[in-house]
């Protein structure tokens, strides 16, 4: 079973405020991933990490922000919630070899209402 | 155009059913084929890769690549009710960064 965490679960939160999504992992992987996912919908990348002090921005646009400066901590920001923030977002990490074996953790799942 | 396809079912089979799931893609450059299970409330599991076109087998479950159709097929014999999951299809190409996911299919399998 893959060691990899993201808190919370379930998060409701009003339009305007700021929010910290968390994930971390304890395998010791280089790479991390932050996906969002929505009824019906395939898997989007929005943010994605080789390692410390490395982020990149994934296919899918969004006001997210997320930093790297510990391997195992890969946290996601949004500055101002909106209603159209809400979805599931998924993080997942791997190691350095292929692309394929990616580690999902459980979600979280945000509503803004 | 989406860069792969998958039907979103749902499928509701009864158990010991041979369940075919599929997808297809319109990128020739894919080489990496995955079919990842993802439980209601749970992040995906990878369940199986193939690497190029050909045949993989694993117990119950047997995934096809026919890259001259651009056709990929996840087959599960003897499905059992611990096998209701949605399915969710995945390339990517050699050296690339990122993977491409179908929608999923949503498989019930009734006891």
């Amino acid at each position: 079973e893959a060691d990899i965490y993201q808190t919370p679960r379930y998060l409701v939160i009003g339009t305007g405020k700021k929010i910290t999504l968390e994930c971390s992992q304890t395998m010791g992987h280089d790479k991390m991933y932050w996906y969002q996912q929505d009824p019906g919908m395939e898997l989007h990348l929005i943010h994605y990490s080789y390692g410390v002090n490395s982020t990149e921005k994934g296919d899918l646009s969004s006001e997210s922000t997320v930093s790297r400066i510990r391997t195992e901590h890969f946290p996601l920001t949004l500055e101002s919630a909106r209603p159209s923030h809400t979805s599931q977002y998924l993080c997942a990490s791997r190691t350095g070899g292929s692309v394929y074996e990616q580690y999902f953790g459980p979600g979280t799942r945000l509503t803004v209402t | 155009q989406k860069e792969v396809e998958q039907d979103p079912g749902p499928l509701s089979v009864p158990e010991g059913a041979i369940v075919s799931l599929n997808c297809t893609y319109s990128n020739s450059a894919f080489q990496y084929f995955m079919w990842y299970r993802q439980y209601s409330r749970k992040g995906p599991e990878l369940l199986m890769y193939t690497y190029s076109s050909g045949n993989k087998e694993d117990g119950r479950f047997t995934a096809q690549v026919d890259k001259s159709s651009k056709y990929i097929s996840l087959f599960i014999r003897d499905s059992q009710p611990s096998d209701s999951a949605t399915y969710l299809c995945a390339m990517s190409q050699t050296g690339a960064n990122n993977l491409f996911f179908g929608t999923g299919t949503r498989l019930t399998v009734i006891p």
